[in-house]
């Protein structure tokens, strides 16, 4: 039982580049979150999907696009990445979301965009 | 606007000493709270919750309080342990209505434990 699983573990890229950071649970959740973690800035919910064939924007979306590929995978793409999204990226997933549960997170995705 | 904070950034505690970490919040109508300890490298890793309709949960060698009068949340480890030593976070239940359902997270306290 893995729990939430992301990849890549680290990723540099170049202004302009674009990539896709994979995330899946094992856990037989509902509801998946993609958060950043910047230094002096605690985590910032970025998008998530309540349940499976939905997403919906959270506190910081710009820049970003998401995939609810199934029940387990929950994708989050960089389209033209910029040196701002330099940080470390948090998946989480969490039973249900419409009773409070605590979320259950992976070990994170630390991008560096130069 | 609304958010959520600490007290204390840094908590430097011996030894086998019992430590507290505090949270303020100020989002009244938060319902639902979270401590998390994250390890250098690593995710955070769930500790203890707690729902607004109590004032006190305990674990094993944990202990949450809340007080809603003063929008205060704190943490309380027994023992203290060197692999204890990570940052902290509290973090509030922030949304509204059925089925909303985000967490809003403090910026953290490093705890570093003195053997």
């Amino acid at each position: 039982n893995a729990g939430v699983t992301q990849t890549p573990k680290f990723q540099v890229l170049k202004t302009g580049q674009s990539m896709t950071l994979q995330c899946a649970q094992d856990m037989n959740h509902n509801s998946m979150y993609w958060y950043r973690q910047d230094p002096g800035m605690g985590l910032r919910l970025i998008y998530y999907s309540a349940s499976e064939g939905t997403t919906d924007k959270g506190e910081v979306p710009n820049g970003y696009n998401v995939s609810r590929l199934n029940k387990r995978e929950f994708s989050l793409r960089l389209e033209s990445a910029a040196p701002s999204q330099t940080s470390v990226y948090f998946c989480a997933s969490t039973g249900s979301s419409s009773y409070n549960s605590p979320l259950h997170f992976g070990n994170g995705t630390r991008l560096t965009v130069t | 606007g609304e958010s959520v904070g600490l007290h204390l950034p840094t908590l430097s505690v011996q030894e086998g000493d019992n430590s507290i970490i505090n949270c303020a919040y100020s989002n009244s109508a938060s319902d639902y709270f979270i401590w998390y300890k994250q390890e250098s490298g690593k995710g955070p890793q769930f500790i203890i919750d707690i729902r607004s309709n109590m004032d006190k949960r305990q674990g094993q060698r944990v202990t949450v309080l809340l007080n809603k009068t003063v929008k205060h949340l704190s943490l309380q480890i027994a023992a203290t342990q060197p692999g204890d030593s990570a940052v902290y976070f509290c973090a509030e239940n922030s949304g509204s209505g059925a089925g909303s359902y985000q967490l809003t997270f403090g910026k953290g306290t490093k705890l570093s434990v003195i053997p």
